[in-house]
C-alpha cells in the first residue's frame, strides 16, 4: 500500500533562509509525487509535481523539489523564504494503476512559519 | 472559470442533522473527489467518482452517501450527523487519463460544525 511520511509537522525559518520540508513515500509502483501549498482558510493549490520526465521538478513560487529513488524521498525546497510561504504543504502519491489511478494519498502537512 | 466550487461555505449542525454538500466543477473534468481535513491528519478520501456514473468508496466512507449529479457535479450527503464529523471537506476533480499523473483541483472547502 502506498502511504507518505512528512517529517515535521511543523517548521520555523527566518526570512531569507533556506526552506526545507521533507517527504518520504511507500509505493509499490513508479509513483506520482505531487507537493501542494494550503494557505489560512483557503482550498489547496498544486506547487509542483513529478511525472518521471524530471528528477528536479520546479514550481511556482520559487519552489523545487527532486526525487530520489534510492531514498524514496520528494523533499521541497525554497532558497530564500518569505514572509507570504507561510501556509500549510501537503505532500501526496498517486500510483497511477488499476481501478483507483489518480487517487492521491496526502502525508499529513507540515506548516511552515516564517519569522522576520 | 471558476474551477470548483462549493457550497455551503460554512454549516452548523445539531447531531441527527442531515445536510447535503454541493460540489460543481466546469473544467470538463470526468473525476470528482470529496475529502475531510482534520488537524494533523491531512486529507483522507471519503468517496470518489472516476467517472459520470460510477462511485466508489475511500479511506473514511461509513456515514456519508455521494451522488455523482452529472458531469459537472458530485454531492455529499451526511444522514445523520455526528460530532465525529465536524470537519473542513474538500471536493476536487481531475482530467480524464489512464495515468496518475494528472493533479487534482480543489475547491475552497465546507467548514462544518456537528454540536
Amino acid at each position: 500500500a502506498q502511504s507518505v511520511t512528512q517529517l515535521g509537522s511543523h517548521v520555523s525559518v527566518s526570512e531569507g533562509a533556506l526552506v526545507l520540508l521533507r517527504c518520504n513515500y511507500s509505493s509499490s509502483v513508479p509513483p506520482y509525487l505531487f507537493w501542494y501549498v494550503q494557505y489560512p482558510n483557503q482550498g489547496l493549490q498544486l506547487l509542483l509535481k513529478y511525472t518521471s520526465a524530471a528528477t528536479l521538478v520546479k514550481g511556482i513560487n520559487g519552489f523545487e523539489a527532486e526525487f530520489k529513488k534510492s531514498e524514496t524521498s520528494f523533499h521541497l525546497t525554497k532558497p530564500s523564504a518569505h514572509m507570504s510561504d507561510a501556509a500549510e504543504y501537503f505532500c501526496a502519491v498517486s500510483d497511477g494503476y488499476g481501478g483507483s489511478q489518480g487517487n492521491l494519498i496526502f502525508g499529513k502537512g507540515t506548516k511552515l512559519s516564517v519569522k522576520p | 472559470n471558476a474551477g470548483v466550487t462549493q457550497t455551503p461555505k460554512f454549516q452548523v449542525l445539531k447531531t441527527g442533522q442531515s445536510m447535503t454538500l454541493q460540489c460543481a466543477q466546469d473544467m470538463n473534468h470526468n473525476s470528482m473527489y470529496w475529502y475531510r481535513q482534520d488537524p494533523g491528519m491531512g486529507l483522507r478520501l471519503i468517496y470518489y467518482s472516476a467517472s459520470e456514473g460510477t462511485t466508489d468508496k475511500g479511506e473514511v466512507p461509513n456515514g456519508y452517501n455521494v451522488s455523482r449529479l452529472n458531469k459537472r457535479e458530485f454531492s455529499l450527503r451526511l444522514e445523520s450527523a455526528a460530532p465525529s464529523q465536524t470537519s473542513v471537506y474538500f471536493c476536487a476533480s481531475r482530467t480524464a487519463g489512464t495515468s496518475g499523473l494528472n493533479e487534482q483541483f480543489f475547491g475552497p472547502g465546507t467548514r462544518l460544525t456537528v454540536l
